[in-house]
């Protein structure tokens, strides 16, 4: 499974666009991108999953480079309820035990 | 539709005594999962059930965890004895996924069981 590296934190204020990077330098062929989502005292939730370019739906945008070493996770006008950690999780798409967690990005939004 | 149901969502217990949890996936999921996530870190694979039957469990610690879906639904997960490292949040996870689909198979989270080892 491809080791991805995230920033440990970020912070953002209200209504800004919030940009989060991974890091995937080992990416294989078959493996896809996905970011999973995580509240205090939830279980994470998934929020978008990409193979290259981009992707949109009504939560966020992933975008993938060429390369694929790397994706970004954009989330549009930020509220205070988007301060959750995000993952970023790689593995092949019908394997059902892809999900290995890295340490994730802990997003703090300001009001 | 009712989501991943699990209880307890607290337990404390002191070290070297036992502790089960439980959990019941969405109905209709046939892959279920056990996570275990210590404070500050991401979730970690345990084991893996497809219907009754065991995928994964190569990240379980075999001498003292053990978990078990008998009728390829409901699922526990035991700890015996408890360590103090275990104090961590057991979460249960389950997905449609049959293993022969190559559609994506988002797994859905429980909202786990907190567990502190004194």
């Amino acid at each position: 499974l491809a080791k991805t590296t995230q920033p440990i934190s970020m912070d953002s204020y209200e209504g800004q666009e919030v940009n989060i990077t991974c890091s995937h330098n080992n990416i294989a062929t078959n493996d896809y991108i996905t970011w999973y989502q995580q509240f205090p005292s939830q279980g994470p939730r998934f929020i978008i999953q990409g193979y290259k370019t981009k992707v949109t739906n009504e939560v966020a945008s992933l975008f993938i480079p060429a390369d694929r070493k790397s994706s970004t996770l954009s989330l549009p006008r930020v509220s205070l309820s988007d301060t959750a950690v995000y993952y970023c999780l790689v593995g092949v798409i019908n394997a059902g035990n892809m999900l290995t967690f890295g340490g994730g990005t802990r997003l703090m939004v300001k009001p | 539709e009712a989501g991943v149901a699990q209880s307890p969502r607290y337990k404390i217990i002191e070290k070297r005594q036992s502790v089960a949890f439980w959990c019941n996936p969405i109905s209709g999921h046939a892959t279920l999962y056990w996570y275990q996530q210590i404070l500050g870190q991401g979730p970690k694979l345990l084991i893996q059930f497809q219907n009754n039957g065991v995928v994964d469990d190569s990240q379980l610690p075999k001498d003292r965890f053990s978990a078990e879906r008998l009728k390829g639904v409901d699922s526990t997960l035991k700890i015996q004895p408890a360590k103090l490292e275990d104090s961590a949040v057991y979460l249960c996870a389950s997905t449609f996924w049959t293993g022969h689909t190559s559609s994506y198979n988002e797994q859905f989270f429980g909202p786990g069981t907190r567990l502190t080892v004194l």
